[in-house]
């Protein structure tokens, strides 16, 4: 099986601010790799898919990057609405998949 | 737009058996290139992928959870099934349905099962 793992667990950072969320695998997923916003009561929502390459309707403040078993997801100038819980989700072995813990992005 | 709607089973006794069903709508799901996945997210927890099922009824599982999930699908009623036996406090969540394709892309709203005596 295929561990995820996100740091940090909790990232505060300040509007307007550029976030770094990071996320491991255990071995290499090449880049298989997408990455969820989760908002209290509600389904995860794709952000990042490939590792680089922004779902439908993301607004371009959302950048992923990364290969193999480092990634990373920038976002930049955080707006209100950005504030919420991320997961990363490697896809390697398709449709079998596994998640990361995530990190909760809040207000500083 | 595709809608996926989980059944709402409510409170289940510990030892017994979580059933649910997911109702898709606004799409075939005897359309190739996807599976119909199980998730589960335990409260304040993360995201557990359970097992997925192609229209022609190909499963994959979990290996932590495979001795105790069946998931099936009727392409008749448009609906595919999670059975999940001998249930425990540690499976209480919020069990979502799915539609997997490289990503999720369409979620169902997610459904509390809780399991209490």
């Amino acid at each position: 099986e295929i561990v995820m793992t996100q740091s940090p667990a909790t990232l505060s950072v300040s509007p307007g601010e550029r976030a770094t969320l990071s996320c491991r695998a255990s071995q290499s997923v090449k880049d298989n790799l997408a990455w969820y916003q989760q908002k209290p009561g509600q389904a995860p929502r794709v952000l990042i898919y490939g590792a680089s390459t922004r779902a439908t309707g993301i607004p371009a403040r959302f950048s992923g990057s990364g290969s193999g078993t480092e990634f990373t997801l920038s976002i930049s100038s955080l707006q209100s609405e950005d504030f919420a819980v991320y997961y990363c989700q490697q896809y390697d072995d398709w449709p079998r998949c596994s998640f990361g813990q995530g990190t909760k992005l809040e207000i500083k | 737009q595709l809608q996926l709607q989980e059944s709402d089973p409510g409170l289940v006794k510990p030892s017994e058996t979580l059933s649910l069903t997911c109702t898709v709508s606004g799409g075939s799901i005897s359309g190739s290139g996807y599976y119909w996945g199980w998730i589960r997210q335990p409260p304040g927890k993360g995201l557990e992928w359970i097992g997925a099922i192609s229209y022609s009824g190909t499963t994959y599982y979990n290996a932590s959870l495979q001795r105790r999930v069946t998931i099936s699908v009727d392409t008749s009623k448009n609906q595919f099934s999670l059975k999940f036996s001998s249930v425990t406090a540690a499976d209480t969540a919020v069990y979502f349905c799915a539609r997997q394709g490289w990503d999720i892309l369409y979620w169902g709203q997610g459904t509390l099962v809780a399991v209490s005596s």
